[in-house]
């Protein structure tokens, strides 16, 4: 069974922010939610984090709802080079024998 | 910091064949998992490894298998290959155990294994 639910593809006007949404309806209280990205023919790559409080880094913010049942990635000022699949992945702490579990994520593409 | 290192990079084997795939992680980083990448079934985790001992494996057969040399370098070698194994092999480390609350994970750039 799935734990997230993403679109399967979004267009963004490059410049503008992309805002990617995440369903996590089923997250138990000590799972985290990650993003990753990977561009094509390249490694996933580690965008973000959180449990509970929103989040930003240099790449991006987090926000995730009160009830934490689904959260938003936001890139402030999307750019050609955003364009690439993005993986929203719930994860508990402390343990887990699967690694990380990807799904099929959201296809964003940046049009110039 | 250099980052994730794969070798090689590119491969083709026949069916019956085996492979050994190397993945040299990020200076300092003690854990490495293996993770298969396929158009059909995605990425799939494979097994992880910390401090030389297997922690974690996926539902993969024993024709997979892997090691962890003391350096934290680690190795996975696919026997008896089959066309199915055709993929992306993406080795990630991280600087944490998977049981620990924040598990990055550092991608490689994977290498890209083709059976005929």
């Amino acid at each position: 069974d799935a734990k997230t639910t993403q679109p399967p593809s979004m267009d963004c006007a490059e410049g503008r922010a992309a805002n990617l949404p995440c369903n996590h309806s089923t997250i138990s209280g000590n799972e985290y939610v990650y993003w990753y990205r990977q561009i094509h023919s390249q490694g996933p790559q580690y965008i973000i984090h959180g449990l509970k409080n929103n989040e930003t880094n240099e790449m991006a913010s987090l926000i995730i709802t009160e009830d934490r049942k689904s959260s938003t990635l936001i890139l402030p000022h999307a750019t050609l080079r955003d364009t690439a699949v993005y993986y929203c992945i719930v994860r508990e702490a402390g343990g887990g024998a699967d690694g990380l579990t990807f799904g099929k994520g959201t296809h964003l593409i940046i049009q110039p | 910091k250099a980052g994730v290192t794969q070798t090689p990079r590119y491969l083709i084997k026949t069916r019956g064949q085996q492979v050994t795939l190397s993945c040299s992680p990020i200076s300092g980083h003690r854990s490495v998992s293996w993770y298969q990448q396929t158009p059909g079934q995605g990425l799939q985790f494979l097994f992880e490894y910390f401090s030389e001992t297997q922690r974690n494996k996926g539902n993969f057969p024993g024709r997979f298998s892997g090691r962890q040399f003391s350096n934290s370098r680690s190795e996975m070698n696919v026997s008896t290959l089959e066309l199915g194994d055709s993929a992306l092999y993406l080795c990630a480390s991280s600087p944490l155990g998977q049981s620990t609350p924040n598990y990055e994970q550092y991608f490689g750039p994977g290498t890209r294994l083709t059976v005929t």
